[in-house]
């Protein structure tokens, strides 16, 4: 059975610094690996998507990486600002079961202006 | 462009009452589903359709019903509110299963059932 985990669960930084975001997942059969912000009260949006064949992908100041074969990924968001503050999801659809996203439990972020 | 489009965002029901929360897409998405967001407990997928007619099971269907007549639109009926009901829906969309699909979700529907 896929599992996702998400560490660390929080994460507090002050404003300029370069941040790592992790994910693991147990089963590397997958398609995809999708990154999520999650603003309180508000609903997913789609950051990144990276297919199973793919390493990394990058979007602005965030970058994301995929080890299929090690079941781990990173969100690195550079120069990080107070609007990054928001929770971080990631998830996974696998091979055996397509039609349903895996997430994690999410990061917590807090950037300190 | 809307995307995906959930009514209403917020709902309070007693126990006991029936309830149908609304999701519609218009990015001609086949695939559509729906999830509850639990503290704790993540998103855990409720039901999902890949297309008009055709609907199954997630990891917690029990007091949920769904079904699918248009592309567009995926409502999600809870036919008997209980206090287990209370969390946070939300609707996704996304062209197809598969390796490359990404998913896009509604803003979603806070439902407290007392």
């Amino acid at each position: 059975k896929q599992e996702v985990t998400q560490i660390p669960a929080a994460l507090s930084v002050p404003e300029g610094e370069n941040l790592v975001l992790n994910c693991s997942f147990t089963d590397s059969a997958i398609y995809n690996l999708q990154w999520f912000r999650q603003d309180p009260g508000k609903g997913l949006t789609s950051l990144l998507l990276i297919q199973s064949s793919q390493r990394e992908q990058t979007s602005g100041r965030l970058n994301a990486s995929l080890d299929k074969s090690s079941g781990r990924s990173t969100l690195y968001i550079a120069a990080s600002q107070p609007g990054d503050s928001a929770t971080y999801l990631c998830a996974v659809s696998g091979v055996d079961s397509s039609y349903k996203l895996i997430f994690g439990s999410g990061t917590r972020l807090l950037v300190r202006p | 462009n809307a995307g995906v489009t959930q009514t209403p965002k917020f709902q309070v029901l007693k126990t006991g009452q029936s309830m149908t929360l609304q999701c519609a897409q218009d990015m001609n998405h086949e695939y559509m589903s729906w999830y509850r967001q639990d503290p704790g407990m993540g998103l855990r997928l409720i039901h999902y359709s890949v297309g008009a007619g055709i609907t199954d099971q997630g990891e917690v269907p029990n007091g949920y019903n769904v079904s699918r007549s248009t592309t567009e639109d995926f409502p999600l009926r809870l036919l008997s509110a209980a206090p287990s009901q209370t969390s946070v829906y939300f609707c996704a969309s996304s062209y197809s299963p598969g390796v490359g699909t990404e998913a896009f979700f509604g803003q979603g529907t806070r439902l407290t059932v007392v």
